[in-house]
């Protein structure tokens, strides 16, 4: 168990639906990170934040957004979804995101859009 | 630019050792790390080397890096049943994210 929890494990929804992925942090990490895993992408960075503040961006859509609250957890919104949005999203977490730091993965939420 | 690649697939038999290759092109990498995914299951960290270190042992596994020819290596001593999940390799540049730069993935199989 690496400490990062995400809500839901598993979500099945429709073309055009909009769904929020849920991610809290291990217990004093400061730094989220969102990653998604697709068969044709493999597994790409989406975003970083630090401390509620956006850090980096990666190859995330711009129906997508995310946002990191004072209690530190994240949310990932996905809006205006197409079938090829159907992926496994991780978050991860590290102590205040900087150089060697080891990031813990959750158990990710696997999102199946029809 | 930001690539790592690995082989897709690798096979051994149990109690014997396994290597599963990576290479990556930024020569800026800072770290690199191996990750390992069990079916259904999330990423776990398996082992992570500083670029400028040569070798890395921890119980069973060694990790190579070969730094001029951009070379990542994961050895598997006494390979189990239980090692059977894919390898991710993965490389964090000097930017301010440290974001994961992930390879494909090695399915590492292992047969009785």
């Amino acid at each position: 168990d690496s400490g990062v929890t995400q809500t839901p494990k598993h979500l099945i929804t429709a073309t055009g639906q909009r769904v929020t992925l849920r991610c809290s942090p291990r217990s004093g990490d400061l730094s989220v990170y969102w990653y998604q895993q697709s068969l044709d992408q493999g597994l790409q960075f989406l975003i970083q934040y630090y401390n509620g503040e956006e850090r980096a961006k990666g190859n995330i859509l711009e129906r997508f957004s995310a946002q990191q609250f004072p209690d530190l957890h994240s949310e990932l919104n996905l809006s205006s979804l197409e079938l090829g949005d159907s992926a496994l999203y991780f978050c991860a977490s590290s102590v205040v995101g900087g150089a060697g730091e080891t990031q813990y993965f959750g158990p990710g939420t696997r999102l199946l859009v029809l | 630019g930001e690539d790592v690649e690995q082989s897709l697939f690798l096979s051994v038999r149990e109690g014997d050792s396994s290597v599963i290759n990576c290479t990556y092109t930024d020569s800026s990498s800072t770290y690199l790390y191996w990750y390992k995914q069990e079916p259904g299951a999330g990423l776990q960290l398996l082992t992570y080397i500083f670029s400028n270190m040569d070798m890395k042992q921890d119980q069973r596994l060694t990790v190579l890096l070969n730094k001029k020819d951009k070379h990542l290596s994961l050895r598997i001593a006494d390979t189990q049943t239980g090692d059977s999940a894919i390898y991710f390799c993965a490389e964090t540049l000097g930017d301010s994210s440290y974001k994961l730069i992930f390879g494909s993935g090695t399915r590492l199989l292992v047969r009785p």
